[in-house]
């Protein structure tokens, strides 16, 4: 069956530290895979896109890598601040299928 | 900034009785959303639009959810009659097209808690 993951327990670290976040599929053939901050009672907010055919994107402080070999993306944030302390969710969708598919996210919690 | 819009924002209701939500996608998005979520948990599809027409609902219980986009612009989404397991916050979406290139904006969503 069709399966993403993204780790349950919260990822603690200290300002300043990067935080990595992973998210892997199984059964899935995304042509895009997507990545959003949640923060608690509120709705999603996107932050980037990666392709099939890139394996890595970035913008400002975030950087994103797929690899579709290993049905598996990783989600970094350099210099952390307690600010980025959120729910980071990964969603993708298989080519031509139109219907996007959550993780249930990964809590970040950046320590001062 | 264009947002979506939801609402209402909050809403207790006693099992059995029937809720409604709103939603207002941002203008030109012909996709729209619904999503159902559980604390702790990710979002799940409900059921999405393209314009007027259902693209997927088959994760939508019919026998007591329903949802429309009459006019291909907003929607409403139906709980008859709501249970204790419906209390989640419901997440309207929209996007520019059907695409995974596309980002989705996320209104507020509406907590629903059920007695």
């Amino acid at each position: 069956s069709q399966k993403i993951e993204q780790n349950s327990e919260a990822l603690n670290i200290q300002e300043g530290k990067t935080a990595t976040l992973t998210c892997n599929y199984t059964n899935y053939s995304p042509a895009y895979l997507q990545w959003y901050r949640q923060d608690p009672g509120r709705g999603p907010v996107f932050l980037l896109l990666i392709r099939e055919n890139e394996k890595e994107k970035r913008k400002e402080r975030l950087k994103v890598t797929f690899d579709t070999t290993l049905k598996q993306s990783l989600f970094h944030i350099t210099a952390s601040q307690p600010a980025d302390s959120a729910t980071y969710l990964c969603a993708l969708e298989s080519g031509g299928s139109y219907i996007p598919t959550f993780g249930r996210g990964t809590s970040l919690i950046v320590h001062p | 900034e264009a947002e979506v819009a939801q609402s209402p924002r909050y809403k207790i209701t006693e099992k059995s009785q029937a809720v409604a939500f709103w939603c207002d996608p941002i203008s030109g998005h012909a996709t729209l959303y619904w999503y159902r979520q559980i604390l702790g948990q990710g979002p799940e599809l409900l059921v999405q639009f393209q314009d007027e027409s259902v693209v997927d609902d088959s994760q939508l219980p019919k026998d007591r959810f329903s949802a429309e986009r009459l006019k291909g612009v907003d929607s409403t989404l139906k709980i008859q009659p709501a249970e204790l397991g419906d209390s989640a916050m419901y997440l309207c979406a929209s996007s520019l097209d059907l695409s995974g290139r596309n980002e989705q904006f996320f209104g507020p969503g509406t907590r629903l808690t059920v007695l």
